[in-house]
């Protein structure tokens, strides 16, 4: 099955730089990479997603790239402010020709932005 | 557009007793519904898959007499923890898959369950 491993578990930045979270995947099958912010105590939010048509996908801050040769994807935030402190989960989703397709998550990055 | 709703947020209940949530999609009919569960500083283990108007998909490891699940409609997806215990004390969140998207999923708010 699919597993997907995120780097780093931790990551401290100071206002205003940029911020890069690595994850790999390992099945080929797989075609939909979504990323969630999840702030304490609250369900994870969707903040960009990318499918494996596309490179690059940009939303103001946040930048998505994708590899699909190498199996892995990364997430960008530039300018970073202090609200942007949360754990950012990972995913894949394997697409098997079924009408619904499970999300595989990775493990985590606790982002702190110092102000 | 795409808001999923959880109730409860809370819930502290006895050894023994059992715990309904509620997960509700507000603007979208969803009929496919996830159930995760989440120990504190970890990932979402995905429980079960939800899909209206059938039996639920469980993941290997869980126990479908324990965790009930029931997709009566298609905004409603209900998930029963039936003689809860301490280790079941949990962050439980629910998804809803866009009808439109065999993929993407908004995630609710999440109830925290304390079982005493």
């Amino acid at each position: 099955g699919e597993n997907v491993e995120q780097h780093p578990s931790t990551l401290s930045v100071q206002e205003g730089d940029s911020a890069v979270i690595k994850c790999t995947y390992s099945d080929s099958a797989s075609n939909y990479f979504p990323w969630y912010k999840q702030e304490l105590g609250k369900g994870p939010q969707l903040i960009i997603d990318i499918r494996s048509n596309v490179g690059e996908k940009k939303d103001q801050r946040i930048a998505v790239t994708l590899n699909k040769t190498a199996k892995h994807f990364s997430l960008h935030i530039t300018e970073t402010q202090p609200e942007d402190s949360a754990v950012y989960f990972c995913a894949a989703s394997p697409s098997y020709g079924g009408a619904t397709n499970k999300l595989i998550f990775g493990t985590g990055t606790l982002l702190a932005v110092q102000p | 557009g795409a808001v999923v709703s959880q109730h409860p947020s809370r819930v502290i209940c006895k050894s023994g007793t059992s715990v309904k949530i509620e997960c509700r999609s507000l603007d979208f009919q969803a009929t496919t519904m996830f159930w995760y569960r989440q120990f504190p500083k970890q990932s979402l283990m995905l429980m079960a898959t939800s899909n209206e108007g059938s039996k639920a998909t469980y993941e290997q490891g869980v126990e479908k007499d324990k965790f009930l699940i029931n997709h009566a409609s298609l905004t409603l997806s209900t998930l029963t923890v039936t003689s809860a215990h301490p280790e079941d004390s949990s962050f439980y969140i629910c998804s809803a898959r866009l009808p439109w998207s065999a993929d993407t999923q908004y995630f609710g708010p999440g109830t925290r369950l304390t079982v005493l």
